[in-house]
């Protein structure tokens, strides 16, 4: 059993690339979120999903896209990256109907850099 | 909204003595809580959660907390530290309305210890 599997682990980026990061959970949760993990922020919610084909706006949207076109796949795009967006990004999945109730299952971060 | 204070950045302490890790919220309903670790290089994982009934709650590896409403706290105690407790500790709170349980995170309290 994987749980939350993130991919890429790092990149690096030149200011203005895009990139594509992906989330893959096995644990058939409805419930699934991108954070970014800043130094003396903690986590933010970017972008989040209730099921399959929904997504919706966290706290700092700005400069993302996400799709969340099966259940078991939550994709964060980036179109055209900028040095803020340098960053740790972590996935997680919960299962639905006050999913935070059971926790999160998060994956393994992806430490993205922007130059 | 709810949010979630975490005071101190950096806790160090020395191995085998006692730590306790500060964590206030704020909300205008009922919360669950929750208390993550985050070891080096790592995603978060699951120490101990509040849902409801005893206001005493006991996680993985000898760490417990203890929910004050009246004082909105939730703070993190172990007893007897090990070098192994090293990590990066994150308090986290959830509404628990059915429908917005996003987890809003704390800035996180980075627990040293000292041999």
């Amino acid at each position: 059993n994987a749980g939350v599997t993130q991919t890429p682990k790092f990149r690096v980026l030149k200011t203005g690339q895009s990139m594509t990061l992906l989330c893959a959970q096995d644990m058939n949760h409805e419930y699934m979120y991108w954070y970014r993990q800043d130094p003396g922020m903690g986590l933010r919610l970017i972008h989040y999903s209730v099921g399959e084909g929904t997504t919706a706006k966290g706290e700092v949207p700005d400069g993302y896209n996400v799709s969340r076109l099966k259940k078991q796949n939550f994709l964060l795009g980036l179109e055209s990256a900028a040095p803020s967006q340098t960053s740790v990004y972590f996935c997680a999945s919960s299962y639905a109907g006050q999913g935070a109730r059971y926790g999160y299952t998060f994956g393994s971060g992806t430490r993205l850099t922007v130059v | 909204a709810q949010s979630v204070t975490q005071l101190d950045s950096q806790v160090p302490v020395f191995e085998e003595a006692p730590v306790e890790l500060r964590c206030n919220y704020s909300s205008s309903v009922s919360v669950y809580l929750f208390w993550y670790v985050q070891y080096p290089n790592q995603g978060l994982q699951l120490l101990l959660k509040y849902l409801s009934g005893s206001t005493l709650v006991k996680g993985i590896n000898g760490f417990e907390a203890e929910f004050n409403k009246s004082q909105t706290s939730f703070h993190l105690r172990k007893p007897s530290v090990h070098i192994s407790d090293t990590a990066e500790y994150f308090c986290a709170v959830s509404e628990t309305n059915f429908g917005n349980e996003k987890l809003t995170f704390g800035t996180g309290t980075r627990l040293t210890i000292i041999p």
